[in-house]
């Protein structure tokens, strides 16, 4: 259970398009999806927090009409990189949180690697 | 904001030799998670501690939280060569579901 993907896993595309990326809770509904990005070799950074009906809530230094966010049901949240430029090339991982009893796992998607040419 | 301080950075040991690696931090969180992330991959679950001082295992990988809510472990024991990967600490704080992550142990094992 708690299985989360990412669809493209990986996208190629040149600067100043837009690039959107899914992200599925397959076997629970999740209110709450995050997302991340990771440079190489580095930890996770936290974009922002989706919330299923509202507006996303963004990391301080974070555009949000630059990354924009949509968390449109229960099981699917989109990354739209706006105007993409050579400095957004990145791994983006998204999670979720099945949000049912105490816990606050996050179980994560298998990443999208985004290079802009 | 919070930050967890995450040792050691990286680490080479031999197969069948037993691996600890550790976090900590200057505030409390309410839950520790450890994850492991392969190359190209998204980080996996391994373990989630939710009370101080409670020890946890799952298979060869043993974890606790800190008495004092601060630090974590994780133990590996008997160490193969799919351990191979980077080990991050997660901690959540308060009522937020954020998750402040650690940087990341990278794990060798040699044959």
């Amino acid at each position: 259970g708690a299985v989360v993907s990412q669809h493209p896993s990986w996208v190629i595309c040149k600067s100043g398009t837009s690039v959107k990326i899914e992200c599925r809770s397959l076997d629970f509904q999740a209110t709450t999806m995050f997302w991340y990005r990771q440079f190489p070799k580095q930890s996770l950074m936290l974009m922002a927090t989706s919330n299923e009906g509202s507006k996303a809530t963004y990391e301080q230094g974070v555009e949000k009409d630059k990354f924009l966010i949509n968390h449109a049901s229960l099981t699917l949240s989109t990354l739209t990189v706006t105007s993409a430029h050579p400095e957004d090339s990145s791994f983006y991982i998204c999670s979720a949180n099945p949000g049912t009893g105490p816990t606050y796992e996050q179980y994560f998607g298998p990443g999208t690697r985004l290079t802009v040419t | 904001g919070q930050q967890l301080n995450q040792s050691p950075q990286s680490m080479f040991i031999q197969e069948g030799e037993d691996v600890s690696m550790n976090c900590t931090s200057s505030s409390i969180f309410n839950t520790w998670l450890w994850y492991k992330q392969d190359p190209g991959e998204g980080p996996v679950l391994l373990i989630a501690l939710y009370k101080a001082g409670e020890l946890t295992s799952n298979g060869r990988l043993t974890a606790q939280f800190g008495i004092t809510r601060k630090d974590s472990f994780l133990n590996i024991s008997a160490s193969i060569p799919s351990d191979v990967g980077i080990y991050f600490c997660a901690g959540l704080g308060g009522s937020a579901r954020q998750l402040t992550f650690g940087s990341g142990t990278q794990l060798t094992v040699l044959p």
